[in-house]
């Protein structure tokens, strides 16, 4: 199975910061890669699909970049609603696996 | 828009199978620009995806659950189900259901809201 490692695990920050995630996958995936948004007692909600395009309705602020295997999600000036958990997920070949998620708390 | 609803027992004895069904709403099951996965939470944890059926029928599983797991489509009730047997304490979690896209790469959205299975006597 193509691992998925993303860091940092956990994150401080303040409103207003640039904050990046990164995700490096065990082996090439092309662009196959989506990032995910998932605040507490909530379903994971879909940002970023193909790497790099921007998810219906998702603020302009999140971008993501990367192929082959290394991959960031980027916010440019963070919003008190972006205080949640955020993973990466590759679709390139299955099993489909997960990073094992960055935790985005205020600082 | 495409809705997902999780329905099921939310407590599962050891050794028992689990079953889950998920019913789509706003959109036909049978299409062939999506597939239609199951991924599972532990409490705390991240997520793990379990597997993915076709409206053909045709599935993919994740390999560490291919033995003890089944998903099944029911295009004539818009639902799709997993069963999950000889279940153990770690196959306590929120399950979800989702739509995948299939040529849209890294693309799984709607997620239903989830359902918390509990595995214990």
């Amino acid at each position: 199975a193509i691992q998925m490692t993303q860091s940092p695990s956990s994150l401080s920050a303040s409103v207003g910061d640039r904050v990046t995630i990164t995700c490096r996958a065990s082996q090439g995936i092309r662009n196959d890669l989506g990032w995910y948004q998932q605040k507490p007692g909530e379903a994971p909600k879909l940002l970023i699909f193909a790497a790099s395009t921007l998810h219906t309705g998702v603020p302009s602020r999140f971008s993501g970049g990367g192929s082959g295997t290394d991959f960031t999600l980027t916010i440019s000036s963070l919003q008190p609603e972006d205080f949640a958990t955020y993973y990466c997920l590759q679709d390139y070949d299955y099993p489909l696996t997960f990073g094992q998620g960055t935790r985005l708390d205020i600082k | 828009q495409v809705q997902l609803q999780e329905s099921g027992p939310g407590l599962v004895k050891p050794s028992q199978t689990l079953s889950l069904t998920c019913s789509v709403s706003g959109g036909s099951i049978v299409t062939d620009s999506y597939y239609w996965s199951w991924i599972r939470q532990p409490a705390g944890q991240g997520l793990e995806w379990i597997g993915r059926v076709f409206s053909s029928g045709s599935t993919n599983y994740n390999p560490s659950l291919k033995s003890r797991l089944s998903i099944s489509v029911d295009t004539s009730k818009n639902q799709f189900s997993l069963r999950l047997n000889s279940v153990t304490a770690a196959d306590t979690a929120i399950y979800y259901c989702a739509r995948s896209a299939r040529t849209v790469v890294g693309a799984t959205f709607p997620w239903g809201q989830g359902i918390l299975v509990t595995v214990s006597s």
